[in-house]
């Protein structure tokens, strides 16, 4: 079946530095794939997203592109901030069904 | 809109005691969502609804969880009875269908549901 994994956090990083956070996906067909953030004491909410092989999807200095040849969506960003702490999930989406498969969430803390 | 809104904030119960979730969705959303989140398991979807109608329920873990949908505006997720192991935070969301393939789902705060 469909899953999505991870790579396992915590991520610690200093303020200013580079970042990335590797996701790779097993699915059949072409999923829709996406990148989820959870800031602390909120719900998810999307943070960027591709619908095809090749694409980059793009957000508040946060990348990622849907390489299909490696099965990976991984989550880059040149220079994290202080308020980019939060717990990131990579998602991938089936469609049809409009029912999404979560990784299990990378933690990522950022200080001054 | 509010976003999606979720009660109570947290909840913390005692073992055997019956335990409901409530959620209001976004106005004009159609499809429904349950989450559970827990160190273990990460995020796991326990049930979602479309046009109030439960679709699929595979991911409610046993008997002891029940979830209804009486109207567009409204859902909840029940237990009972309550478990030490059902502590965890559960997450509403919703969609608006039109956009399946974009597959954005609106999240609640969610609720912090402790069982001792």
């Amino acid at each position: 079946g469909n899953s999505v994994t991870q790579m396992e956090g915590p991520v610690t990083l200093s303020e200013e530095a580079f970042l990335t956070i590797n996701c790779t996906y097993t699915a059949t067909g072409y999923p829709s794939l996406f990148w989820y953030v959870q800031y602390p004491g909120e719900g998810l909410q999307l943070l960027l997203k591709a619908t095809k092989a090749d694409d980059k999807g793009s957000n508040k200095g946060f990348e990622a592109t849907y390489r299909k040849e490696t099965t990976s969506f991984h989550l880059e960003k040149g220079s994290v901030q202080v308020s980019d702490s939060a717990v990131y999930f990579c998602a991938l989406g089936s469609g049809g069904y409009n029912k999404l498969i979560f990784g299990a969430g990378t933690r990522l803390a950022v200080h001054p | 809109d509010a976003g999606v809104i979720q009660s109570p904030r947290h909840e913390v119960t005692e073992m055997g005691q019956e335990v409901t979730l409530r959620c209001k969705p976004i106005s004009g959303h159609d499809y429904l969502f349950w989450y559970r989140q827990t160190m273990m398991r990460g995020l796991e979807l326990l049930i979602y609804f479309n046009n109030n109608v439960p679709i699929d329920d595979s991911g409610m873990p046993e008997d002891r969880f029940s979830a209804k949908m009486p109207n567009a505006s409204f859902s909840t997720l029940k237990i009972q009875p309550s478990e030490p192991r059902d502590s965890a935070v559960y997450f509403c969301a919703s969609s608006f269908g039109q956009e399946m393939r974009s597959e954005k789902l609106f999240f609640g705060s969610g609720t912090q549901l402790s069982v001792l």
